[in-house]
């Protein structure tokens, strides 16, 4: 398996343009989970879905951001409009559970700066 | 809620000098355990991992971890560190069955080994 794939690896953006983040989960994982990474804050979960369905987004920090998983095999994170302060890396993970392990296989990463 | 803690934020080491970073967690019920480590500008990768058994778990790169239940802890230890150890060091806690299976992060450790 190829692993948790995201896209774009680096992302930069002006200030109030839409970005969309990117995450292939590993086939037949039933949680993804968006994570975003900063120097102040450490690893904050915004995030996550069981079996397509987002079950809790209270860590998502504003309603600027929104994600969602059309299909068992991606998902997307979007921020509209975009801000400075969204610069971070944002990884996305996956796990399943029900095979008896709860470890989460992450994603590259995307490196996004708002300028 | 489950947390978790990590007291050492950042370690400077020689080469061949030990290493132990602590790690406790906020939770009464069975718990899965981790240690993840993050290269400069890479994605998170499982250290190792402890689910049920022998409390001294053996990781990749010679590092090894202790569950401590009473202490509701897991330091991770090695015990000669090398230069390329340099990383951030991730402790994390999920529920073992029946409750959440969210990943909870600590704040993570950042090592810094001169050669």
């Amino acid at each position: 398996d190829a692993g948790v794939i995201q896209s774009p690896r680096h992302e930069v953006t002006e200030m109030g343009q839409e970005v969309t983040l990117r995450c292939k989960p590993i086939s037949g994982h039933d949680y993804l989970f968006w994570y975003r990474q900063t120097m102040m804050r450490g690893l904050e979960l915004l995030i996550y879905f069981n079996n397509n369905v987002p079950i809790d987004d209270s860590g998502m920090p504003e309603d600027r951001f929104s994600a969602k998983m059309p299909n068992a095999s991606f998902s997307t994170l979007k921020i509209q409009p975009s801000e400075p302060r969204d610069s971070a890396v944002y990884f996305c993970a996956s796990s399943f559970p029900s095979r008896g392990s709860t470890e989460a296989f992450f994603g590259q990463g995307t490196r996004l700066t708002v300028v | 809620a489950q947390s978790v803690s990590q007291h050492n934020h950042h370690v400077i080491l020689s080469e061949a000098a030990s290493l132990e970073l602590g790690c406790n967690y906020s939770y009464g019920g069975t718990v899965n355990l981790f240690w993840y480590v993050q290269y400069p500008g890479q994605h998170l990768q499982l250290l190792l991992k402890y689910f049920s058994g022998d409390p001294l778990v053996k990781g990749i790169k010679g590092f090894e971890a202790e569950f401590i239940k009473s202490k509701f802890s897991f330091n991770l230890r090695k015990p000669s560190v090398q230069w390329s150890d340099t990383a951030e060091y991730f402790c994390a806690v999920t529920h073992a069955r029946g409750g959440s299976y969210i990943p909870t992060f600590g704040r993570g450790t950042s090592l810094i080994v001169h050669p």
